[in-house]
Formats: structure tokens, C-alpha cells, sequence
């Protein structure tokens, strides 16, 4: 059973400031990915990144990083340069790879996210 | 289509009726999947597709829930007795085989029994 934990149920920034939401897993597979999503108050949920369990560098996607932190289990989501549409939920989800490429993924588990408000 | 599309976008049922939840991939995504959301938690995941058919529905409550995908595309998900905890919103998420690329879900569908 794949389980994630995310333990900050509301965080606030001021605009321009980097944030960091964490998040931490815990699983017994060996290959697996991790997710985060954003979903704004209109409900669509958005990908932002995606961090391969064996990927050797930290995944970065624009304003978004995913720091990935093996050994500790932990997969904290890092926006750079806060802006006001960024003010959503944020997921932190995993799926165990079905396939040694990585290219097949079974059911997403969801953190219980954290509500992110950034300031002007 | 450009995006997952799921109909209706709302849905008001009385107390013990049947409803049906439709979901229409993305052109190409073997895998779909169905998830259940109620208000400030994460989605809870039901069911999976890997083409036709279901390849781990461990997520689904009871035997009043199914869903199929006959085609390999549309998927449809079924509520039999419908109950007022029933009451959530109904995501369907699609993917292709691309390592990087992640879920891509539709708006969803808010089911409201009264």
C-alpha cells in the first residue's frame, strides 16, 4: 500500500517569495512516481511535475522543482517567484510503476493537500 | 478531444436512484481512471482501466458501484441505490505510456443525492 502524507493544511506566502510544500510518501515498491497537482477553486486539477523514483536529478518545470530526497521519502513541491494565481490546493500524489521502463503507472494515491494562499 | 471530458458537469438525484457518469479520454490513452472527491479532501481513487478492461477496482466502495469501458475509450461509471454519502465530485483521469507525462483529468462531475 502506497500512502502520502502532507502535513501543512494551509500555507501563506507573500508574492514574489518561494514556498515549499511538503510532502512525504511511504511505499514498498522499488519503482514509482510522484506527482504534484494544483487545483484552483474552479476544481480542474493541473499537473505541474513529475519526479521519476530513479531519476538522479531533481525534476524542475518552469517556476515549479520537485526536491526528491530518496532516502527520507520526500518530494517537496518548491514555487519559485509566488504569484496570486498561484492561491490553490496542491496535491502531492504516487503511483507505483507497473513496468521497468517506468512507462506504465497504476492508480494515483492523493495527499490530502494544502491550501496555498499567496499575499500581494 | 484536446482535454478529458466528463458529462454531466452536474448532477441532482434523489435518494435511490440509478445514475450514470460518463468519461471521454484523451485520443490515445490506454489507461483511465475514476476517483471520487468530497470537499477539502484529496481524490480517492475507484477503479482503472488498461484498455477494455478494469485492472484494479479495489478503490470502489460496494457492490453499487461499477463501471465499464466497452470500447476501450468511453468509460461510464454506474451508481445503482444512490445514497446521500454518495454526494461528491467524480473525476475521471486519463494517461498515455509517456514516462514523463502525468494524469490528465477531466473537471469532474458533482453528483448531489437528496
Amino acid at each position: 500500500a502506497q500512502k502520502i502524507t502532507q502535513t501543512q493544511p494551509g500555507m501563506f506566502v507573500q508574492e514574489k517569495e518561494a514556498v515549499t510544500l511538503d510532502c512525504t510518501y511511504d511505499t514498498s515498491d522499488q519503482s514509482y512516481g510522484l506527482f504534484w497537482y494544483k487545483q484552483p477553486s474552479s476544481g480542474e486539477m493541473i499537473f505541474l511535475i513529475y519526479q521519476g523514483s530513479y531519476d538522479e536529478q531533481n525534476a524542475t518545470e518552469g517556476r515549479y522543482s520537485l526536491n526528491f530526497q530518496k532516502a527520507r521519502k520526500s518530494a517537496n513541491l518548491v514555487i519559485s517567484a509566488s504569484q496570486l494565481g498561484d492561491s490553490a490546493m496542491y496535491f502531492c500524489a504516487m503511483s507505483p510503476a507497473l513496468n521497468a521502463g517506468g512507462t506504465s503507472y497504476g492508480k494515483l494515491t492523493f495527499g490530502q493537500g494544502t491550501i496555498l494562499t499567496v499575499h500581494p | 478531444g484536446a482535454g478529458v471530458s466528463q458529462t454531466p458537469s452536474n448532477k441532482v438525484t434523489e435518494k435511490g436512484k440509478y445514475v450514470e457518469l460518463r468519461c471521454d479520454p484523451i485520443s490515445g490513452h490506454t489507461a483511465l481512471y475514476w476517483y471520487r472527491q468530497s470537499l477539502g479532501q484529496g481524490p480517492e481513487f475507484l477503479i482503472y482501466f488498461q484498455g477494455t478492461g478494469a485492472a484494479d477496482d479495489s478503490g470502489l466502495p460496494n457492490d453499487r458501484f461499477f463501471a465499464v469501458r466497452p470500447e476501450g475509450s468511453v468509460s461510464t461509471l454506474k451508481i445503482q441505490r444512490t445514497e446521500r454519502g454518495d454526494s461528491a465530485v467524480y473525476l475521471c483521469a486519463s494517461r498515455k505510456g509517456d514516462r514523463r507525462g502525468g494524469y490528465t483529468f477531466g473537471s469532474g462531475t458533482r453528483l448531489t443525492v437528496v
